[in-house]
């Protein structure tokens, strides 16, 4: 099945720094997602985006599916920006597989 | 804007109980789906379905059953809990048409088995 990876694993950034996560993956696949799982565990959607780029406030997303890879860029971070972000691939037919997530603390 | 409910945030029940865990989703989706999220493993999937009276097994279906009577409604039995079931279970409904296939959650249920 595919894999997915994301780095860094771990990110500690102060209150207004820019930030840039990776999620990689080792097939071809039609579906890429984004989430924010914050504190209390609820995850929010951020980006659906198997391809191209996305932007949403401070948040932007890019996904070059030839290469594998998608981006998400955090600009001014904020203490509400803390949590873990995980990225979530799949193809059709088949089930998405979710990465290990990047778990993000902002300090204020 | 989709939403998706489940039942409870927290509960605790006993070894050997029959446990419920229910999920409604109010976008008129076809697909749903159970996960369970530990730490260290990440999220796994359980069951899902893609139509009233389907299911299909995901990755760890083992321990687990479930019941879609309707397209809103994906319930999680547990038939008889037991303490390495104890987690946070996470549901999602996805959209499935046009090719374009998101995922939405719910906020999810901590599960305790004492």
């Amino acid at each position: 099945g595919i894999q997915v990876e994301q780095s860094p694993p771990d990110l500690i950034l102060q209150e207004g720094a820019n930030s840039t996560l990776r999620c990689n993956f080792s097939d071809s696949v039609n579906n890429l997602q984004w989430f924010h799982q914050n504190p209390w565990g609820q995850l929010i959607n951020l980006f659906y985006i198997p391809s191209g780029t996305k932007q949403n406030g401070r948040l932007s997303a890019t996904t070059v599916a030839t290469e594998r890879y998608s981006l998400l860029y955090i600009s001014s971070s904020q203490t509400t920006d803390s949590g873990v972000y995980f990225c979530a691939v799949g193809s059709y037919g088949q089930n998405f597989v979710f990465g290990p997530g990047t778990r993000l603390s902002v300090l204020p | 804007d989709v939403k998706v409910t489940q039942s409870s945030r927290y509960l605790v029940k006993r070894t050997g109980e029959k446990v419920f865990l229910e999920c409604v989703q109010d976008m008129d989706h076809e697909n749903m789906f159970w996960y369970r999220q530990d730490p260290g493993l990440g999220l796994r999937l359980i069951y899902f379905s893609y139509d009233v009276k389907m299911k299909e097994k995901g990755d760890i279906p083992e321990g687990y059953s479930v019941s879609r009577e309707k397209k809103e409604r994906f319930s999680l039995i547990l038939e008889s809990a037991s303490t390495n079931q104890t987690s946070m279970y996470l549901c999602a409904s996805q959209d499935f048409g046009q090719g374009y296939y998101e995922q939405y959650f719910g906020p999810g249920t901590r599960l305790t088995v004492t």
